[in-house]
């Protein structure tokens, strides 16, 4: 069964400190691996996409690292700031269909405290 | 800042009454979905369209319907509202670099 899973479900940091977030993945075949910043009451905002043959990505204080071997992913935060409180979503696509079916994770669900 | 808009943004309306939710985009992309994300949860597609009168079912059962007469025009209609379709519904829509923007969604509360 394709699954998306995310770690930990919650989180809460100091202002300007450092955090890791965990995606694990059993969807296959794998096309691309997404990560989204939700805040509350809005749409998905696209952080990163990293294919295949990627291992790192970032995109300003975000880097999203993936291990297709072990088919894990990683998002870390850089000194964070208060509007990064949002949840971060994973989500996988596939490549069996021509739809390019897309799995999400439930998200990790960030606080970050002044 | 993606050009995906959803109206309305909040909606209240008692049971059984029909509703149509709105969906535009401006970037002339074919394939777009509607999905339905309860708090806490992931997202759920309910329904996708590949083009103009394209669409198709998705993967949770939904009592709603869609329909693409127009590229930029993506609206979802639930004929008679239960208190069962409490939820966020979100519209997206997916460029050929496999990127997908979200509208800010419609928070529905039926009562």
């Amino acid at each position: 069964k394709n699954q998306v899973e995310q770690s930990p479900q919650s989180l809460i940091i100091l202002e300007g400190k450092n955090c890791t977030l965990q995606c694990n993945y059993t969807v296959s075949p794998f096309s691309n691996l997404r990560w989204y910043k939700q805040d509350t009451g809005r749409g998905p905002v696209s952080l990163t996409i990293m294919t295949f043959s990627e291992n790192t990505k970032s995109n300003g204080r975000y880097t999203a690292t993936l291990d297709a071997d072990t088919k894990q992913s990683s998002l870390h935060i850089t000194a964070s700031q208060l509007s990064d409180s949002a949840s971060y979503i994973c989500v996988v696509s596939d490549r069996g269909s021509t739809l390019g079916r897309l799995y999400f994770g439930r998200g990790t669900q960030l606080t970050v405290w002044p | 800042e993606a050009d995906i808009y959803q109206t309305p943004r909040y909606l209240v309306i008692g049971t059984g009454k029909k509703i149509t939710l709105e969906c535009s985009q401006t970037m002339g992309h074919d394939k777009m979905y509607w999905y339905q994300q309860d708090p806490g949860m992931e997202l759920h597609l309910i329904h996708y369209s590949y083009g103009v009168n394209s669409t198709e079912k998705g993967d949770l059962s939904s009592e709603s319907t869609v329909s693409r007469i127009r590229t930029e025009h993506f609206p979802l209609t639930l004929e008679s509202a239960r208190p069962s379709h409490t939820s966020q519904y979100l519209c997206a829509s997916t460029s050929s670099s496999y990127e997908q923007y979200f509208g800010p969604g419609t928070r529905l509360t039926v009562t």
